[in-house]
């Protein structure tokens, strides 16, 4: 299974950019990377999902290097709301057999007034 | 609407008191699996099953029991509980055969505390 690194935490006022890196060096070349948010006493909710290059939907984006060793949730425009923990997955298709997606400790996302 | 129901929310119960955690989705998923989360660990990966019949170890299995005997249901038991698995679980489902999306739903949790 790949690991994953995330910092523990990290803090920001409203109205910034806030990027998360998780670094995986042994990815696999089947794995995808995924991004999920937790608030207190919830379970997760997904975020965005990528395999290369860029992703965008109407909350974050996320990139990927060519080597996709690392990738970065980027929250555009932070608001209070947005506290919370944020994981960074990375997993292969359930139907091949391999072990699914599996989570680490997280990255705690406070935002400031 | 769709959905992941686990029930009960919140037990108290005593060491060595048999308990089961009911899970239910009704989304046709295939993939189904069970996390616990404590402080400072994380979510941790129980058991998970890949489809009717067919289930599988996580990280953290013992003193755990699953069984999937339908589709939509997929209860975590407890044979023996102890003060250790005093704990936040969470039951979460996502499609699978074939069809890999990444996203995963989750339940509002249930928290067990064992005295």
């Amino acid at each position: 299974l790949a690991k994953t690194t995330q910092p523990i935490s990290m803090d920001s006022y409203e109205g910034q950019e806030v990027n998360i890196t998780c670094s995986h060096n042994n990815i696999a070349t089947n794995d995808y990377i995924t991004w999920y948010q937790q608030f207190p006493s919830q379970g997760p909710r997904f975020i965005i999902q990528g395999y290369k290059t860029k992703v965008t939907n109407e909350v974050a984006s996320l990139f990927i290097p060519a080597d996709r060793k690392s990738s970065t949730l980027s929250l555009p425009r932070v608001s209070l709301s947005d506290t919370a923990v944020y994981y960074c997955l990375v997993g292969g298709p359930y139907a091949s057999g391999n072990t699914p997606l599996v989570f680490g400790k997280g990255t705690r996302l406070s935002v400031i007034a | 609407e769709a959905q992941v129901t686990q029930n009960p929310r919140y037990l108290i119960t005593v060491t060595g008191k048999k308990l089961t955690v009911t899970c239910s989705q009704n989304m046709n998923h295939e993939y189904m699996s069970w996390y616990r989360q404590d402080p400072g660990l994380g979510l941790r990966q129980i058991y998970y099953s890949m489809n009717v019949e067919v289930t599988d170890k996580g990280d953290v299995p013992e003193g755990y029991k699953v069984s999937r005997k339908e589709k939509r249901n997929f209860p975590l038991i407890l044979e023996s509980p102890s003060p250790n698995q005093t704990s936040l679980y969470f039951c979460a489902s996502g499609p699978g055969q074939g069809v890999f999306t990444g996203e995963l739903f989750f339940g509002e949790g249930s928290r067990l505390t064992v005295l």
